[in-house]
C-alpha cells in the first residue's frame, strides 16, 4: 500500500510571500497524484492532479506542482499567497486503485 | 450539478451507542467511498462501492463498522457500538467510474464526537 507524507504541518506566512508544500510518497508501481484543499468551513476541493506527460502541472487560483519521479515527490508551490488561500491542503497518491492522502499542511495566511 | 450531500453535519453520542451517517452521492457517480478523518490527519478510506458492490473494504472495522449501498445510490455508514477513538469526520464522496481520470468529490462530512 502506499504512503504519503507532508511536513510542516502549521505554516504562518504573509500575503505576497511565495509558498511550498513538500509531498513525498512510497509506491513502487505506477501513481496518480493529487493536491486537494479544504477552506474553512467548506468540503475537500481538487486543486490539480497529475497522470502523465508534463510533470509540472497547473492548477487552480495560481497553483501549481512538480511531480519529480526520482525523488517520489509532487510539491505544491504558488508564488504569491493571498488571505483567501488560508486553507488546509492535503497530498494524495492514487495506486492500485486506492486513493492515499497525506496528513495535510494548514496555511494561514496573514493580511 | 448538485453536490455529495451528507447528513447529519454533526452528531453526539456516549460510548457504546449506535450511530449511522447517510450519503447521497452526485447524480450518475458509480464510485462512491466513505472515509475516516481524525483530527490532525489526512482522510483514510474505509470502504469503497462499485454501484452496490463492495471495492475495497480492507480498512473498515468490521467488528464495530458496517457500510451499504443497497440501491447502488445511496449508502449508509454504520458504528455499532461507537468507542471514544471513532471521533472524527466521516466523509463521503463520489466519482463518476472510480477510474484513473475519475476525480473524487466530496461531501462536507459529518462530524462525530463520542463521549
Amino acid at each position: 500500500a502506499q504512503s504519503v507524507s507532508q511536513h510542516n504541518h502549521h505554516v504562518i506566512l504573509s500575503e505576497a510571500a511565495s509558498l511550498e508544500l513538500g509531498c513525498n510518497y512510497s509506491y513502487g508501481g505506477t501513481v496518480n497524484l493529487f493536491w486537494y484543499v479544504q477552506y474553512p468551513g467548506q468540503h475537500l476541493q481538487l486543486l490539480l492532479k497529475y497522470f502523465s506527460g508534463d510533470p509540472l502541472v497547473k492548477g487552480i487560483k495560481g497553483f501549481e506542482a512538480e511531480f519529480i519521479k526520482s525523488k517520489f515527490s509532487f510539491n505544491l508551490r504558488k508564488p504569491s499567497v493571498q488571505w483567501s488561500d488560508t486553507a488546509e491542503y492535503f497530498c494524495a497518491v492514487k495506486g492500485n486503485n486506492r486513493l492515499a492522502f497525506g496528513k495535510g499542511n494548514q496555511v494561514v495566511v496573514i493580511p | 450539478e448538485a453536490g455529495v450531500a451528507q447528513s447529519p453535519r454533526y452528531k453526539i453520542i456516549e460510548k457504546r451507542q449506535s450511530v449511522a451517517f447517510w450519503c447521497n452521492p452526485i447524480s450518475g457517480h458509480a464510485t462512491l467511498y466513505w472515509y475516516q478523518q481524525i483530527l490532525g490527519q489526512g482522510p483514510k478510506l474505509l470502504i469503497q462501492f462499485q454501484n452496490n458492490g463492495v471495492v475495497d473494504d480492507s480498512q473498515l472495522p468490521k467488528d464495530r463498522f458496517s457500510a451499504e449501498r443497497l440501491k447502488g445510490v445511496d449508502s449508509t455508514l454504520k458504528i455499532q457500538p461507537a468507542k471514544l477513538e471513532d471521533s472524527a469526520v466521516y466523509l463521503c464522496a463520489s466519482s463518476l467510474d472510480g477510474g484513473e481520470n475519475s476525480p473524487l468529490h466530496f461531501g462536507n462530512g459529518t462530524r462525530l464526537t463520542v463521549t
